[in-house]
């Protein structure tokens, strides 16, 4: 089955800072890889994915990953972090049976 | 926009008694899912549905768990005889197709005390 490993519980930066996001996968298959994002108290929102093509991917609110197969890997960056950036991050990839698989996912704190 | 609804959005129930969360999919789109999000832990996979069957589900899927799609807009989750450990945070979702992204609903926050 296919997995994630989301590196790092809690990764805090100062506003304005590079924002990156560790996301680490496992699989036999070319994988179909995503990040969602949970505001407190709220559902999980589709930031960005991966699925065939070309592998900087970009989404909302000036979000972007990289797919690395030599490195298995899909981490997340935002050049400049915003206060209102502030929230859980979610990797998750596609496995058999439509299931998404998440990872246990990394809370962003932005300093001002 | 389209979006994923869900009712209610917490629901307290004592332990033993039956619940059903529901959740209104985006209109066009034809696979339908839960998870479920326990209190600081990850977001797990529950059940998919497609063309009114149950496509997959969990080892946390069992027998007190059941999906219905009773009319062409709903898709509900029933939980038989709740237990305190199924309090969490559920969320539906739907896709498109079978390997399209996933919409989520905001959750039902469910209570078992």
């Amino acid at each position: 089955a296919q997995s994630v490993t989301q590196l790092g519980s809690h990764v805090s930066v100062s506003e304005g800072a590079l924002v990156l996001l560790r996301c680490n996968y496992s699989s036999s298959v070319p994988p179909y890889l995503f990040w969602y994002v949970q505001y407190p108290n709220q559902g999980l929102q589709l930031l960005l994915k991966y699925t065939t093509g070309a592998t900087l991917v970009k989404g909302i609110n000036g979000f972007e990953a990289e797919f690395k197969k030599s490195e298995t890997s899909f981490h997340l960056t935002k050049p400049s972090a915003h206060m209102s950036d502030a929230a859980e991050y979610f990797c998750a990839i596609y496995n058999a049976g439509n299931m998404l698989t998440f990872g246990g996912g990394t809370r962003l704190m932005v300093k001002p | 926009e389209p979006e994923v609804t869900q009712t209610p959005s917490h629901q307290v129930t004592q332990m033993g008694q039956e619940v059903i969360l529901r959740c209104v999919p985006i209109s066009n789109h034809l696979y339908f899912y839960w998870y479920r999000q326990i209190l600081g832990q990850k977001v797990e996979f529950l059940v998919s549905f497609y063309n009114n069957e149950i496509s997959e589900k969990s080892e946390i899927f069992d027998d007190q768990f059941s999906v219905e799609r009773p009319d062409g807009s709903n898709f509900t989750l029933k939980i038989r005889s709740t237990k305190l450990e199924d309090s969490a945070m559920y969320f539906c979702a739907s896709s498109e197709t079978s390997l399209s992204e996933q919409y989520f609903g905001p959750g039902t926050r469910l209570t078992v005390t």
